[in-house]
């Protein structure tokens, strides 16, 4: 149980481009979802908090407008990441939560913007 | 401010012996700690999570201590297996933040 996946795994666009990466909680209603950025070797960075119905909660620093964040469903968000450049390429992660603590990660993004 | 340490980048061990790693935090109060599992270019496995109000948890090899005094996490793999080799994640969720903040990590390395 506790499943999340992301899609795409893995994509290459060009700088300018519009990216949109899917988070699902695939056996439980996520009232919750996170999305973090990792950098090689280093610990994931929080950009921001979605609640299902709700605008999400972005870090300091975070540009809401760069990286839009919705969370349409208990299953589903999605992270937009728009007019991208090579300095957002990184390895961007989703969580959810349920009813307990715990946080469920997806296997995570690489994107690389040429 | 604030701050997360866990105790070595990397850590080398041989097969059988026990692993232990550290985290510790500086300006918390977290409700509970949590403690995760990262193979290269995957996301985080959660292990395990530990309240404020435990002292330890344990989930077959895997032993987590809290100690809110100290301000410090100990995560121990006994018996340790080369496909334990992985980097390994403390996060702290503060009381009042409703989110958790990670550590850098630790990468574990068993030989066999």
């Amino acid at each position: 149980g506790a499943v999340v996946s992301q899609h795409p795994s893995r994509v290459i666009c060009k700088s300018g481009t519009s990216v949109k990466i899917e988070c699902r909680s695939l056996d439980f209603q996520a009232t919750t979802m996170f999305w973090y950025r990792q950098f090689p070797k280093k610990s994931l960075m929080l950009m921001a908090t979605s609640n299902e119905g709700s605008k999400a909660t972005y870090e300091q620093g975070v540009e809401k407008d760069k990286f839009l964040i919705n969370h349409a469903s208990l299953t589903l968000s999605t992270l937009t990441v728009t007019s991208a450049h090579p300095e957002d390429s990184s390895f961007y992660i989703c969580s959810a939560s349920g009813p307990t603590d715990t946080q469920y990660f997806g296997p995570g993004t690489r994107l690389t913007v040429l | 401010s604030q701050k997360i340490e866990q105790n070595s980048e990397a850590l080398n061990i041989q097969e059988g012996k026990t692993a232990t790693l550290t985290c510790n935090y500086t300006n918390y109060s977290p409700a509970y700690l949590q403690w995760y599992r990262q193979d290269p270019g995957r996301g985080p496995v959660f292990l395990l999570l530990i309240r404020e109000n435990e002292k330890e948890k344990r989930k077959e090899r895997l032993k987590v201590t809290f100690d809110t005094t100290l301000k410090q996490s100990l995560f121990h793999i006994t018996a340790s297996q080369p496909a334990d080799s992985a980097t390994y994640l403390c996060a702290l969720d503060d009381t009042n933040a409703g989110k958790s903040t990670f550590g850098d990590g630790t990468t574990l390395t068993v030989k066999p």
